[in-house]
């Protein structure tokens, strides 16, 4: 069965302390892997599209990477607005029913 | 540009009633998906309709059925609503095509069924 698991479920950060957040996947021939940051009360906002093991993408202080396995959200030096939910999801193997990780809730303390 | 735009914003309803809920694509998306999201938990995939026909159902009962019009917007229905179907319900749009493309989604519809 196609899974999408994110790790760890909540995180706690001073603000300027990096870390990274987790996302395994088990979808077989992945077209595609997707995330988005939500806030409390609001839609996903999408973040990036990785499609290939090795694939990377950046967008101010984050950083999204891909493997055959998994993917891992970067965050550099985090500032308390990053606080909020992260989302990852995969299209399951071979249909558009797109399956999303359950979230790593983000908390920066300034 | 006007983003996805999803109406209403919220709603009250009792048990065993109807619901119809709408939501409009951005400009030039020909691709909906509806999905639910209870607290604390992901969003879970209802459906998804490309030019108006179905292109995917997730794991929810025939009480849940959509429909998408000429104009590529929306509407999701609930029938006989159970205290369960209390959740924000996030409609998405994403251009579609042969293969999956990144969604972005409207703000949502807080359903509260009592």
């Amino acid at each position: 069965e196609d899974q999408v698991t994110q790790s760890p479920e909540a995180l706690r950060l001073q603000e300027g302390e990096s870390s990274s957040l987790n996302c395994s996947y088990t979808v077989s021939g992945l077209r595609g892997l997707f995330w988005y940051r939500q806030d409390p009360g609001k839609g996903p906002e999408f973040l990036f599209t990785l499609y290939s093991a090795g694939e990377e993408k950046e967008k101010e202080r984050l950083k999204a990477t891909l493997t055959k396995k998994e993917s891992f959200l970067h965050i550099t030096a985090p500032k308390p607005e990053d606080s909020a939910t992260y989302l990852c999801a995969a299209p399951e193997t071979g249909g558009f029913k797109t399956i999303f990780g359950a979230g790593t809730r983000l908390f920066v303390k300034a | 540009d006007a983003g996805v735009t999803q109406s209403p914003t919220h709603l009250i309803k009792t048990r065993g009633q109807h619901v119809t809920l709408r939501c409009s694509p951005i400009s030039g998306h020909k691709s909906v998906s509806w999905y639910q999201q209870v607290l604390g938990q992901g969003p879970q995939f209802i459906f998804q309709y490309y030019e108006k026909e179905e292109r995917g159902r997730g794991n929810f009962p025939d009480r849940f059925s959509a429909r998408q019009f000429p104009n590529y917007s929306s509407e999701l229905n609930v029938n006989a609503l159970l205290l369960g179907d209390s959740a924000l319900y996030l409609c998405a749009s994403s251009r579609g095509g042969a293969l999956p493309s990144e969604a972005f989604f409207g703000q949502g519809t807080r359903l509260t069924v009592v």
